[in-house]
């Protein structure tokens, strides 16, 4: 079973636009991960954030954590074409030997 | 290209049949995972191999078995293949044996099973 919920299911902007794209759970988490999916392509990893941050930059990217609404959120500045792709959250839980990635958020970028 | 490759990239079976999917991780990285990608059950951790040994159990199957070699490459056995095991089948690697750690992913083998 999924233990994120990424929202929305997808997302369509236009080229120079930001995107949101969150990231609930469920658990108490040691860390939350970003990851992006090029269509049927290997998952890379884009930024990590820990429990204890509750924000994270990485050059476009921006990662909020709430800890108090177990809720996450990627921002993706200025959008580019190249950064169509699906983007799934995955947390890893205290004493528990497991990852859990969400639906995904699948994002369109039109030139 | 994250350094971890898998091997074959397309594979396709019949029913009741057994395949084997190979990982070789990144250089110096210690775990592997294989992760089952489905349309409808989304992206599904399956098992944790670090340096050998079995570290962490996700959703895996009785039918599906994995081992991690000495030199560390790993092989996921697929047994008795039913259709609805048709999937991406991912394997990542990372450096130490804490599952959290930021994973790199392989370019995935294509399952399909008629």
């Amino acid at each position: 079973s999924q233990q994120g919920e990424e929202d929305p299911q997808a997302l369509s902007i236009q080229e120079g636009e930001n995107a949101t794209m969150n990231c609930s759970y469920k658990t108490s988490i040691n860390n939350l991960q970003w990851y992006r999916q090029n269509s049927g392509r290997g998952l890379v990893h884009l930024i990590l954030i820990r429990s204890n941050e509750r924000e994270k930059h990485s050059g476009r990217l921006r990662v909020t954590l709430d800890t108090s609404k177990k809720s996450s959120s990627l921002l993706i500045t200025a959008s580019r074409a190249a950064d169509t792709a699906s983007y799934f959250c995955a947390t890893a839980m205290y004493n528990n030997n497991d990852m859990r990635f969400g639906a995904g958020t699948r994002l369109t970028v039109k030139p | 290209d994250s350094g971890v490759t898998q091997t074959p990239k397309h594979l396709i079976t019949a029913t009741g049949q057994r395949v084997t999917l190979r990982c070789s991780p990144r250089s110096g990285d210690l775990s592997v995972y294989w992760y089952q990608q489905s349309l409808d059950q989304g992206l599904q951790f399956l098992i944790q191999y670090y340096n050998g040994e079995e570290r962490a159990k996700g959703n895996i199957l009785e039918r599906f078995s994995a081992q991690q070699f000495p030199d560390l490459h790993s092989e996921l056995n697929l047994s008795s293949l039913e259709l609805g095991d048709s999937a991406l089948y991912f394997c990542a690697s990372s450096v130490g044996g804490l599952i959290h750690e930021t994973q790199y992913f392989g370019p995935g083998t294509r399952l399909l099973v008629l």
